[in-house]
This record gives structure tokens, sequence and C-alpha cells, in this order.
């Protein structure tokens, strides 16, 4: 079974000053790979995904992340914070292999503050 | 806005009661997938729906049920509710159900308390 790591479950950055939220997987075959935010009182609103090609994905908001299959990692990164970045933030996987129906397994999440 | 909608938004009952929430899809959307988040267990997929059929199934009740209409809209169904069912409940819809080509999106949630 596919199972997602998260490490810190929140994380204090200063505006203006570089995010890095950290996501490992574990998993045979290397999924689909998301990470998703979420505002307070709000859904999950996709950032980014990388299910093939370039292992630098670029999303929106100015994240991006990076996919290193040795490492098996998929961590988030923006290099300078905004206030407006406070928000939760989810690493999801799906299996590649289940064509059709492929579910979401999510981390613990990870709470973004921003230090003014 | 994602394009999803939930109702209702929020839900407070008792122990022992039966709820529906509903869900619609984006339109066009074929795929309904539905999710509990919960301060313990965090963000669970629960099943998922595509045209009308059953496509998947994870860590649901045996008391909680749901199903996708023609319309393709979706409802889940709770029953003989216990305080640790107090949980926002998300929606999320895609075309085909492949998320390696489609992006899930997701609605507002349903937050139910249970007392």
């Amino acid at each position: 079974a596919q199972s997602v790591t998260q490490l810190g479950s929140h994380v204090s950055v200063s505006e203006g000053a570089l995010v890095l939220l950290r996501c490992n997987y574990s998993s045979s075959v290397p999924p689909y790979l998301f990470w998703y935010v979420q505002y307070p009182n709000q859904g999950l609103q996709l950032l980014l995904k990388y299910t093939t090609g370039a292992t630098l994905v670029k999303g929106i908001n100015g994240f991006e992340a990076e996919f290193k299959k040795s490492e098996t990692s998929f961590h988030l990164t923006k290099p300078s914070a905004h206030m407006s970045d406070a928000a939760e933030y989810f690493c999801a996987v799906s299996d590649r292999r289940n064509f059709g129906n492929e579910k979401l397994t999510f981390g613990t999440g990870t709470r973004l503050t921003i230090i003014p | 806005d994602s394009g999803v909608t939930q109702t209702p938004k929020h839900l407070i009952t008792a122990t022992g009661q039966r709820v529906t929430l509903r869900c619609s899809p984006r339109s066009g959307d074929l795929s309904v997938y539905w999710y509990q988040q919960s301060l313990d267990q965090g963000l669970q997929f629960l099943i998922q729906y595509y045209n009308g059929e059953e496509r998947a199934k994870g860590n649901i009740l045996e008391r909680f049920s749901a199903q996708q209409f023609p319309d393709l809209h979706s409802e889940l169904n709770l029953s003989s509710l216990e305080l640790g069912d107090s949980a926002l409940y998300f929606c999320a819809s895609s075309p085909r159900g492949t998320s390696g080509i489609d992006t899930q999106y997701f609605g507002p949630g349903t937050r139910l308390t249970v007392l």
C-alpha cells in the first residue's frame, strides 16, 4: 500500500523567506504526486502535480516541486513567502497502476504560518 | 470556485441519527469521490463513483453508503451516527477518474457535528 509522509506538522517562515515543505512517499512504483492547499474554511485546491516528464513542476501562486525518485521525495518550495500563503498544505499520491480508480492518499498536512 | 457544490454546509445532529450529504460535480465530470477529514484520521478516501457505478472503495464504514444518480450528482448517507463521525466531508469530481490525466476538483465540504 502507498503512504505519504509530511515532515513537520507546523512550519513557520518569515515573509519573503524561502518556503520548504517536505513530502516523502512509499511505493514500489513511483506514483502520481500532488500538492493541495487548504485555506481556512475552504476546500482543497490543487497547487501542482507530477505525472510524467520533467521532474521540476511549476504550480500556481509561485510554488514548485521537484520529484526525486532516488530520494522518494516531492518537496514543495516557494522562493519568497507571502502572507497570503498561510494555509494547510497536503501532499498526496495516486497509484498510476490503478487506471480509472486513482484515489488520492493524503499526508497528514503541514500548517504554514507566515511571520510578518 | 471549483464548480463542485456540496449541501448542506453545516449539519448538526444527534447520535443514532441518519443524514444525507449531497454533491453536485462540475459540469461534464463523470467521476465523484468522497473524502472524510477528521482531526484524528486526517484526510481519508471513502468511495468513488464513475458514471453511476461504484469504482473504488476506501475506508468507508458499513454504516455509510453512497450512490451516484443519472444526473451525476451523488449522495453520501451516514446512519447510526456516532460522536466519532463528526468531521468535514469533501466531495471531489474529475472528468474520468484518471488522476494522472485529470485533476480532482474539491467542493467546499460539509461539516458534520454529531452531539
